[in-house]
C-alpha cells in the first residue's frame, strides 16, 4: 500500500528553527509538495521537490532524499504566523497525488 | 485577481438528503479536484477533472457525483447523504500537469450530517 508518514504535532520557540519529517512509501516517485494549512483555511503551496537535495525559499527550506523515501521542511526564524498544519504530498508513478495527515506545528513565545 | 470559491461555507442537512456543494474558478484551470478532509487522515481525493465533459472517480467516490459543463464550475453532489459524510469538503484548481501541477485551494465547505 501507499503511506506517507508525518509526526502527528510538533511544538517549538518563536525565533528557534523547527524541523518536520515526511517519510513515504509509495508505488514510484514522480515529485513531493509541501503545503501550509491554518486552522479553518485552505491549505496554501509552500514547495515542490522532484530532485534530490535542499530547495531554499526565504525562511522555509525543502529537503529530498528520494533514495531514503524521505523529505522535511526546515522553518528557521518562527514567527508565531507559522502555527499552522504542513502537509506532505507525494505523486506516485500513476500520477496521482498521495496526501500525508499533517503535522500541526504549535509555536509558543 | 483570479480566486476559487466555494459555497455554501457551512452547511447542515439530514440523512438521506441530496446535497451540492458549488465551486467556481476564475483562474481558467483545465483541471479541478474535490477532497474530504477528516481529523487523523490526509486530504483524500472524491473527484476529478481534466476539462470540461471530463471526471474521474478518485479513492473515495461512493455516494459523491460531479459534473463538468464549463470550465469554470465542478459542482459536488451527494446523492443522499450519510452521517460518515460529515466532513470539511476542499475544491482545487491547477493549471496543467494532471495532479502534478500546484493545486489552488478553496476555502472548504463544513458540512454536517444529522
Amino acid at each position: 500500500g501507499q503511506n506517507i508518514d508525518q509526526p502527528t504535532e510538533m511544538t517549538a520557540t518563536e525565533g528557534a528553527i523547527v524541523q518536520i519529517n515526511c517519510t513515504y512509501q509509495t508505488s514510484g516517485f514522480n515529485g513531493l509538495f509541501w503545503y501550509q494549512q491554518h486552522a479553518g483555511e485552505a491549505p496554501t503551496f509552500l514547495s515542490y521537490n522532484v530532485l534530490d537535495g535542499l530547495e531554499e525559499k526565504g525562511r522555509f527550506s525543502s529537503f529530498l532524499s528520494r533514495s531514503k523515501g524521505y523529505s522535511y521542511l526546515l522553518l528557521k526564524e518562527l514567527q508565531m504566523k507559522d502555527s499552522a498544519s504542513y502537509l506532505c504530498a507525494v505523486i506516485d508513478s500513476n500520477y496521482q497525488l498521495i496526501w500525508g495527515a499533517g503535522t500541526k506545528l504549535i509555536i509558543k513565545p | 485577481d483570479a480566486e476559487i470559491t466555494q459555497s455554501p461555507r457551512h452547511k447542515i442537512t439530514e440523512t438521506g438528503r441530496q446535497v451540492t456543494l458549488a465551486c467556481h474558478q476564475t483562474w481558467n484551470h483545465n483541471n479541478m479536484f474535490w477532497y474530504r478532509q477528516d481529523l487523523g487522515h490526509g486530504l483524500r481525493l472524491i473527484h476529478y477533472s481534466y476539462g470540461v465533459q471530463d471526471t474521474n472517480k478518485g479513492e473515495v467516490s461512493d455516494g459523491y457525483s460531479v459534473s463538468r459543463s464549463n470550465t469554470e464550475d465542478l459542482p459536488l453532489t451527494l446523492e443522499s447523504a450519510a452521517s460518515s459524510q460529515t466532513s470539511v469538503y476542499f475544491c482545487a484548481s491547477s493549471e496543467g500537469g494532471g495532479h502534478t501541477d500546484t493545486q489552488y485551494f478553496g476555502p472548504g465547505t463544513r458540512l454536517t450530517v444529522l
